[in-house]
């Protein structure tokens, strides 16, 4: 079965660290986000891709980068990081558009605490 | 700007009891309509989704619409378990075009008593 795996699931790291959080799809889907899960702030956007090299900010980009060099990968880096960016982190995938279903999918989640 | 307001945010009913969780958008111009199931510390499980020519879907005991013109939807759960003790999230893809980009709610959270 098709599906998204996110690795690592939990991680602690330092302030200052460089993190890359993995992100890994089988749907063959051109669409892929990532987002964090904070409470009382919902799920929130962070990067996002419509194809293979293709990047765009979401709302609450700052301090993170992404990139896209296949379709199936869209890794999420944190350059420096730092505690206000202690979340859960989820990545997602969607068909190319209305043309499809449009239906997005989730991974399991990165729960990433920096001291 | 769209935003999504879920009510109520939690949710408390014994067991058997029928339910609605409702979903409305400020912008009532959606194309597409998702509901999610997240257990605590899991993902997000896609329950249903509306698509832009319907106007309902059925899962077994679950069942959501979606009135476009006021850009309410509502998700039925039918005969409550234990089991469907969960936060359900809804969200839409606007209108807005040339975007892929879900806009979620701060979900429902519920919890169904044995």
């Amino acid at each position: 079965d098709a599906e998204i795996t996110q690795s690592p699931r939990h991680k602690i790291t330092e302030t200052g660290r460089q993190v890359t959080l993995a992100c890994h799809q089988t749907w063959n889907h051109n669409n892929m986000f990532w987002y964090r899960q904070d409470l009382g702030h919902g799920l929130r956007l962070i990067h996002y891709s419509y194809g293979v090299q293709d990047t765009n900010k979401g709302e609450v980009s700052d301090g993170y980068s992404v990139s896209r060099s296949n379709t199936e990968d869209l890794p999420l880096t944190l350059e420096s990081a730092a505690s206000s960016q202690t979340s859960v982190y989820f990545c997602a995938s969607s068909d190319p558009g209305p043309v499809d279903t449009g239906e997005l999918f989730f991974g399991e989640g990165s729960r990433l605490t920096v001291l | 700007k769209q935003e999504v307001t879920q009510i109520p945010a939690a949710l408390s009913v014994p067991e058997g009891e029928n339910l609605v969780l409702n979903c409305s958008f400020t912008d009532s111009a959606i194309y597409n309509l998702q509901w999610f199931r997240q257990d605590p510390g899991k993902g997000l499980t896609s329950l249903l989704l509306i698509q832009s020519s319907q106007r309902e879907q059925t899962s077994g005991r679950l069942n959501a619409s979606l009135d476009k013109s006021s850009g309410r939807s509502t998700l039925y759960i039918a005969a409550s378990q234990p089991g469907d003790s969960a936060t359900y999230l809804c969200a839409g893809l606007p209108f807005t075009s040339g975007t892929y980009k879900y806009i979620f709610g701060t979900g429902t959270r519920l919890k169904v008593l044995a």
